[in-house]
C-alpha cells in the first residue's frame, strides 16, 4: 500500500528555518499538499500543488518537491507556527488518498 | 464560502455501525469535486477514509474498504459515511472535507465530530 513518511518531530528556535520532509514513491508523479493542525482544530491547508501557497498563508511558508521527497519550509519560524504538520497525496492511480504520519513542530 | 457540518451519534457500540452525515452549505454537492471523510484517533494522525463524487463514484482506503460505505444525497446537498463492525480502534474524530485538488487552493473541512466506540 502507498505510504508517506514524515519525521515524528522537528525542533527549531524562533527565527530559524524549519524543514519538514515527506517521502513517498508516487510523489514524482503526484502533487503534495501540506496541512497545519493546531490542538483541537481542523487541519488548515498551507501548501498545495507541491509549492503553491493559498491566500492568507504567510510568505514564510513554502514548499518544494524533488523525486520522491516533498519538503515544507518555514523560514523565520514563529512560536505560533508550533503545530502538527501533515503531508497528503494520492497513490499512483490517483484513486486513494494518504496522509503522512505527521510531524510535530516545536518552536522554542 | 463552502461550509461543512458533520452530524451523527457520538457513541456506537462495538460490532455496530457508525453512521455520520455531512451537510454542505454555500455550494452544491453536484459541483466538480470529490467529497471526503478523514478521521483522527485521539492523539494520533490523520487517516483518509474515502471519497465520493456527485455521480456516486467512490474510492475507499484499502484498509477499510470492506467496512466502509460512502453515499451522496443530492436532494439534501449532503453525503454520508457508514462504517460497520466497529471496534474501539474506530474511536476517532471524524471530519468531512472537500480536499484541495490539483490546480485549486479551495480546501474545506468540517469542525469534526468525536465518535466513541463504547459498550
Amino acid at each position: 500500500s502507498f505510504e508517506l513518511t514524515q519525521p515524528p518531530s522537528v525542533s527549531v528556535s524562533p527565527g530559524q528555518t524549519a524543514r519538514i520532509t515527506c517521502s513517498g514513491d508516487a510523489l514524482p508523479k503526484k502533487y503534495a499538499y501540506w496541512y497545519q493542525q493546531k490542538s483541537g482544530q481542523a487541519p488548515v491547508l498551507v501548501i498545495y500543488d507541491d509549492s503553491k501557497r493559498p491566500s492568507g498563508i504567510p510568505e514564510r511558508f513554502s514548499g518544494s518537491s524533488s523525486g520522491t521527497m516533498a519538503t515544507l519550509t518555514i523560514s523565520g519560524a514563529r512560536v505560533e507556527d508550533e503545530a502538527d504538520y501533515y503531508c497528503y497525496s494520492t497513490d499512483s492511480s490517483g484513486n486513494h488518498g494518504v496522509f503522512g504520519g505527521g510531524t510535530k513542530l516545536t518552536v522554542l | 464560502q463552502v461550509q461543512l457540518q458533520e452530524s451523527g451519534p457520538g457513541l456506537v457500540k462495538p460490532s455496530g455501525t457508525l453512521s455520520l452525515t455531512c451537510a454542505v452549505s454555500g455550494g452544491s454537492i453536484s459541483s466538480s469535486n470529490w467529497w471526503s471523510w478523514v478521521r483522527q484517533p485521539p492523539g494520533k494522525g490523520l487517516e483518509w477514509i474515502g471519497e465520493i463524487y456527485h455521480s456516486g463514484s467512490t474510492n475507499y482506503n484499502p484498509s477499510l474498504k470492506s467496512r466502509v460505505t460512502i453515499s451522496v444525497d443530492k436532494s439534501k446537498n449532503q453525503f454520508s459515511l457508514k462504517l460497520s463492525s466497529v471496534t474501539a480502534a474506530d474511536t476517532a474524530v471524524y471530519y468531512c472535507a472537500r480536499l484541495a485538488a490539483a490546480g485549486t487552493e479551495e480546501d474545506y473541512w468540517g469542525q469534526g465530530t468525536l465518535v466513541t466506540v463504547f459498550s
